[in-house]
């Protein structure tokens, strides 16, 4: 379906452990987001970079960090994992070419903080 | 909603049947986009209309922009069970290079 991809699809883990959350893509894309999303609610975009070594906050509230070292990788970290962070993560990506162009999502990653 | 509203929330249709979705916003914008997610999957980009554009095409799908209003609808023709999912608007606002989403309409098409 798309060339980008995130993994684990699912994680359970217990609180106080660190996560990363993983995502690839091979379109060769500058842009890249992640955006958190509980179930049958909005997304909420939550980090995003314009290329490597760019990252910046996005509109809601994290307490994840975020690297982008590589064009291709934009992996997402939680340092210490709290049941409120039980959510979908969906990570995204578009070419940097101006406004106008239509994001590729991943599958998602469902994570589950017990 | 950061974005705005979309109306209806959910949408219980019969197959070939015609569905619309609406979406407004609240910002002057680049371009407004419609995507499909499937249940508990990732988004799949369907179509985006630029800002100074206000009728679009795409195979069964069509979508107008009336930026005066800062509003949008969807409308899916000939509805299949296949199209069975929520469906996004969401809008690049002037100066931004980041999506914001809508809440979504749950689209259900009844065999």
């Amino acid at each position: 379906e798309a060339d980008i991809y995130q993994t684990p699809r699912y994680l359970v883990i217990g609180t106080g452990k660190k996560i990363t959350l993983e995502c690839s893509q091979t379109m060769g894309h500058d842009k890249m987001y992640w955006y958190q999303q509980d179930p049958g609610m909005e997304l909420h975009l939550i980090h995003y970079s314009y290329g490597v070594n760019s990252t910046e906050k996005g509109d809601l509230s994290s307490e994840s960090t975020v690297s982008r070292i590589r064009t291709e990788h934009f992996p997402l970290t939680l340092e210490s994992a709290r049941p409120s962070h039980t959510s979908q993560y969906l990570c995204a990506s578009s070419e940097y070419q101006g406004p106008g162009y239509g994001y590729t999502f991943g599958s998602g990653t469902r994570l589950t903080v017990v | 909603s950061q974005q705005g509203e979309e109306d209806p929330q959910a949408l219980s249709i019969q197959e070939g049947e015609n569905a619309t979705m609406n979406c407004s916003y609240k910002t002057s914008i680049n371009n407004l986009q419609w995507y499909r997610q499937n249940s508990g999957r990732g988004l799949v980009h369907l179509i985006l209309i630029r800002s100074n554009e206000r009728e679009k095409h795409s195979g069964r799908l069509r979508v107008t922009l009336d930026t005066s209003k800062k509003s949008s609808s969807l409308l899916i023709t000939a509805s299949r069970a296949a199209d069975t999912a929520s469906y996004f608007c969401a809008t690049e606002a002037r100066g931004a290079q980041k999506l914001v989403f809508g809440q979504g309409t749950r689209l259900t098409i009844n065999p």
